[in-house]
């Protein structure tokens, strides 16, 4: 079944306390991102990723980090977590940014 | 301005009624457009995506883009409860920032039997 995939579903973390939040797709995919969705604010894309070694920054990507080691892979890691990262976040991926973009189940996050 | 901006919501119409989600945008947004759905608790899903001035229809959806205008809209016919849903407008940025997506905030949509 053609997917994408996140772990964990629910976090609740400390303040200061490194996290790492995986993403992975099975469907040979080019392009992946990284999603945040706050209450009125909709969708904000925090980095994306065009293949393999490259990313960009999205609307809002201070306070983390990503990389791109294999296609499949795009982990989104927060390395000092902050209230203000208490947020529902989304994986992304399509076969190019002009494309249709598959979404992961989401990430509930609470930062303490 | 925003760069991607939806219409002040909640929208509500009755079943059957066409509704109308109208998005307006900048000019840092200015190629790729597109619509997703998402139900309360679910991940946001395609509609429909449009890249040219003009009408798209499928099914019971046509989107619409003008671009000397900057406003994209997506009108839905017969409108079913089952629409109800949260509905956000995208747009990828394009020329340099290629690969860059913004979402608007989304419009909640209410179809009422």
């Amino acid at each position: 079944e053609a997917q994408v995939t996140q772990n964990p579903r629910y976090l609740i973390t400390v303040t200061g306390k490194k996290l790492t939040v995986t993403c992975s797709q099975n469907m040979n995919h080019e392009y992946m991102s990284w999603y945040r969705q706050d209450p009125g604010l909709g969708l904000r894309q925090i980095y994306y990723s065009m293949n393999v070694e490259v990313t960009d920054k999205g609307d809002v990507p201070e306070g983390y980090k990503v990389s791109r080691k294999e296609k499949r892979n795009f982990p989104l890691i927060l390395e000092s977590p902050s209230p203000n990262q208490t947020s529902l976040y989304f994986c992304a991926s399509s076969l190019s940014a002009i494309y249709e973009q598959y979404f992961g189940p989401g990430t509930r996050l609470t930062v303490t | 301005q925003k760069e991607v901006e939806q219409n002040s919501g909640p929208l509500s119409v009755p079943e059957g009624a066409i509704a109308s989600l109208n998005c307006t945008y900048s000019d840092r947004v200015s190629q790729s457009f597109f619509w997703y759905r998402q139900y309360s608790g679910k991940s946001p899903e395609l509609i429909m995506s449009i890249y040219s001035n003009g009408d798209k229809e499928d099914g019971r959806f046509t989107a619409q883009l003008n671009k000397a205008s900057q406003y994209v809209s997506l009108l839905i016919r017969d409108s079913q409860p089952s629409d109800s849903a949260t509905y956000l407008c995208a747009g990828e940025a394009g020329g340099t920032s290629y690969g860059k997506l913004t979402f608007g905030q989304g419009t909640i949509l209410t179809v009422h039997p």
